[in-house]
C-alpha cells in the first residue's frame, strides 16, 4: 500500500523568508511523487513532480522539491515566500504497480504574512 | 483549452436525499478519476474510468455511490441516499494516459454538505 504523510497541518512564514512544506512517503515500488496546490475556491493545481532523474525538481511559481530516497521524503521549498503563496498544499504519491492512482496527504495550510 | 469542469460547485441536501455530481473532463482525455476529501483529511481515490469502462472502483465507500460515464465523455457520481458522513469535497480529474508521466488535471471540486 502507498501512503503519504504531511506532518504539519499549518505553516506560517513571513514574506521574503524561506518556505518549506514537509512530506514523507511509503510505497512498495518506485515512488512517483507530486505536489499540488489549492488556492481558495479553485481546483487542485499541479506544481511539480518527481519521476526519475535529478533529485532536485523545479516547478511552477518558483517552487522546488528535493527527493530523498534514504529519508523517504519529498519536501517542497521556496527560497522567498510571497503573500500570494498562501494556500493549501498537498503531497501525493503513485507507485509503480498502480501508477494511475494518486494517494494524497492530508494537506498543509500555508500562510505567508506581509 | 478548457479545463476540467464540475457541477454544481456547492450542494446542500438533507440526509436521505439524492444528489448527482457531474464532471466534464478535458476533451480527448480517456482517463477520468473521482476523488473525495472528507472533513479536512486526505484526498482519497474513489474510482477510475477509461473511456466508458470502470477500471478500478476500489475506493467507492459503499453501494450508495454510483458512478457512470456515458459514451466515454462526461461522468456523473450519484449518492443515493445521502448520509451525513458523505459531506466533503468531491474532485474529478482527467488525464490523457494512465502512466506516471501523464499528469492528472483536477477540477475545482463540488462541496457537498449533507444535513
Amino acid at each position: 500500500a502507498q501512503s503519504v504523510a504531511q506532518p504539519e497541518d499549518q505553516v506560517n512564514v513571513a514574506e521574503g523568508n524561506p518556505l518549506t512544506v514537509k512530506c514523507t512517503y511509503s510505497v512498495s515500488g518506485n515512488p512517483y511523487l507530486f505536489w499540488y496546490v489549492q488556492y481558495p475556491n479553485r481546483g487542485l493545481q499541479f506544481l511539480l513532480k518527481y519521476i526519475t532523474g535529478d533529485n532536485l525538481v523545479k516547478g511552477s511559481y518558483g517552487f522546488e522539491a528535493e527527493f530523498n530516497k534514504s529519508q523517504t521524503s519529498f519536501h517542497l521549498k521556496k527560497p522567498s515566500a510571497l503573500v500570494s503563496d498562501s494556500a493549501l498544499y498537498f503531497c501525493a504519491v503513485r507507485d509503480g504497480v498502480r501508477d494511475y492512482k494518486l494517494s494524497f496527504g492530508a494537506g498543509t495550510t500555508v500562510t505567508v504574512r506581509a | 483549452e478548457a479545463g476540467v469542469t464540475q457541477f454544481p460547485s456547492h450542494s446542500v441536501i438533507e440526509k436521505g436525499q439524492t444528489v448527482t455530481l457531474r464532471c466534464d473532463p478535458i476533451s480527448g482525455h480517456d482517463n477520468l478519476y473521482w476523488y473525495r476529501r472528507v472533513m479536512g483529511k486526505e484526498i482519497k481515490f474513489l474510482l477510475h474510468f477509461v473511456k466508458e469502462s470502470k477500471q478500478d472502483e476500489s475506493g467507492m465507500p459503499n453501494n450508495r455511490f454510483l458512478a457512470e460515464r456515458t459514451g466515454g465523455t462526461y461522468s456523473t457520481l450519484k449518492v443515493q441516499p445521502a448520509e451525513l458522513e458523505d459531506s466533503g469535497v468531491y474532485f474529478c480529474a482527467s488525464s490523457l494516459g494512465q502512466g506516471a508521466y501523464y499528469e492528472q488535471y483536477f477540477g475545482p471540486g463540488t462541496r457537498l454538505t449533507v444535513t
